[in-house]
């Protein structure tokens, strides 16, 4: 069965980078035609596609993010990686990883399954 | 930018059918995929590619996309259904597009 678990530090001061990892278990990020991905959702708010990593290594990102955010994969431990740089307080979110299905060869097929979250709060 | 609007809120009784709207420009065009979010849990996916379930998913959630307008409907509704609901396009451009939301309350 196809786990995916967030992990990384709560709380982040402004200025500085986010950093966060998902532990994949059941599946391997190296397995063909498939995307991994990172999304967050503000306290009470909705969900915000934050970027993806194909299994070859390629990257797509949300072009509102694009040149905050970095998305890398360590295929030995199965796991990817977000780091998001100068973080503000509009950066307070619960982050999700998730695997995402390839659509016709793009970052924008279904998501599932998710993570459980991490909530992560950018604060001085 | 492409946008996905979803009416904030919904009510329904339990045991009636519930109707969720999605829209867009063109919706149709492309393919939707619908999410049902529990308080203090993650997104699951109840509908992908208009209309398909995904294992373990009732048959009472189905889904339709056509012109502008995507649909999840919700017959017989239960109390355990009460949630957020999320709709996602898929496309070439932008990747990724959600729709705010959609609380649903059965009561």
């Amino acid at each position: 069965q196809l786990q995916l678990q967030e992990s990384g530090p709560g709380l982040v001061k402004p200025s500085e980078t986010l950093s966060l990892t998902c532990t994949v278990s059941g599946d391997s990020i190296s397995s063909t035609s498939q995307y991994w991905a990172w999304i967050r959702q503000p306290p009470g708010k909705g969900l915000e596609w934050i970027g993806s990593i194909y299994y070859s290594g390629s990257t797509y990102y949300n072009v509102s993010l694009k040149s905050r955010v970095t998305i890398s994969g360590d295929t030995p431990k199965n796991q990817f990686s977000l780091k998001l740089s100068s973080v503000t307080a509009a950066d307070t979110a619960v982050y999700y990883c998730a695997r995402q299905s390839d659509y016709g060869g793009n970052p924008s097929g279904w998501f599932d399954p998710w993570g459980q979250g991490t909530l992560v709060t950018v604060s001085s | 930018s492409y946008e996905l609007t979803q009416t904030p809120s919904v009510s329904v009784s339990p045991g009636q059918t519930a109707s969720i709207t999605c829209s867009g420009d063109k919706l149709g065009d492309k393919y939707a995929c619908w999410y049902q979010q529990k308080p203090g849990q993650s997104p699951v996916l109840v509908i992908y590619e208009d209309f398909k379930r995904p294992s373990g998913i009732p048959e009472r959630f189905s889904g339709s996309n056509s012109g502008n307008t995507a649909t999840l409907t919700i017959s017989g509704t239960q109390p355990m259904d009460e949630a957020d609901y999320y709709c996602q396009a898929s496309d070439s451009s932008p990747y990724v597009v959600f729709g705010g939301g959609t609380k649903l309350t059965v009561l």
